[in-house]
């Protein structure tokens, strides 16, 4: 059965920390993992990774996979209050690839003052 | 393009009561997807179509769910009768193919259900 796990489950920081947010995989046919931000609303896309090692980076956040070890890792380094948010990864289910997504339980982020 | 829109932002109903959720697409994406999330589950597929055709309604809890998508701009989910244990959050979603794939999601803000 195709599952996403992520860690920790949540965690609390303060402004400044770096953090770094863990989500293994085991899934049939491998494409894509994707990552996603959830604040107080809807889930938004934040990286798509499909070749291991090739760093995804925006501003402050970056991402990395590694499909041999089968996980990624998403890193936000100077994290500000705004960071605080649950943060989601997803792997297409199977052989689709067509939105059809397993999302880990994800990771509830807290960055205090 | 103002995103994908959902309504009712917020439901209460009573248990046995009919539900319909509605979605608006962003234009041009022929992906639809209906997911739900709740504190035990996080966040599951329902259903989704494409070019307005149920492609893969396996998540769809049970007969009391259905959902349509008449065109290519409006899609509804209904609960009927509704149940205490449908109370959740649940969201729309649309995409569009690409060379890699139909993955990345645009997401409503969602429609929370409490149903009493």
């Amino acid at each position: 059965e195709d599952k996403v796990v992520q860690s920790p489950l949540s965690l609390v920081v303060h402004e400044g920390d770096t953090v770094t947010l863990n989500c293994s995989y085991e899934v049939t046919n491998f494409r894509s993992l994707l990552w996603y931000k959830q604040e107080k609303k809807a889930p938004t896309f934040l990286f798509m990774l499909t070749s291991s090692g090739i760093e995804k980076k925006s501003g402050r956040l970056s991402s990395i996979l590694d499909k041999k070890e089968l996980f990624s890792i998403l890193n936000i380094t100077a994290t500000q209050t705004g960071d605080s948010a649950i943060y989601l990864c997803a792997v297409p289910h199977g052989s689709s690839n067509t939105g059809k997504l397993i999302f880990g339980q994800g990771t509830t982020l807290q960055v205090k003052p | 393009d103002a995103g994908v829109i959902q309504s009712p932002r917020h439901e209460v109903t009573e248990m046995g009561q009919e539900v319909t959720l509605r979605c608006k697409p962003i234009s041009g994406h022929d992906y639809l997807f209906w997911y739900r999330q709740t504190m035990m589950r996080g966040l599951e597929l329902l259903i989704y179509f494409n070019n307005n055709v149920p492609i893969d309604d396996s998540g769809m809890p049970e007969d009391r769910f259905s959902a349509k998508m008449p065109n290519a701009s409006f899609s509804t989910l209904k609960i009927q009768p509704s149940e205490p244990r449908d109370s959740a959050v649940y969201f729309c979603a649309s995409s569009f193919m690409t060379g890699k794939g139909a993955n990345v999601l645009t997401f409503g803000a969602g429609s929370r259900l409490t149903v009493l």
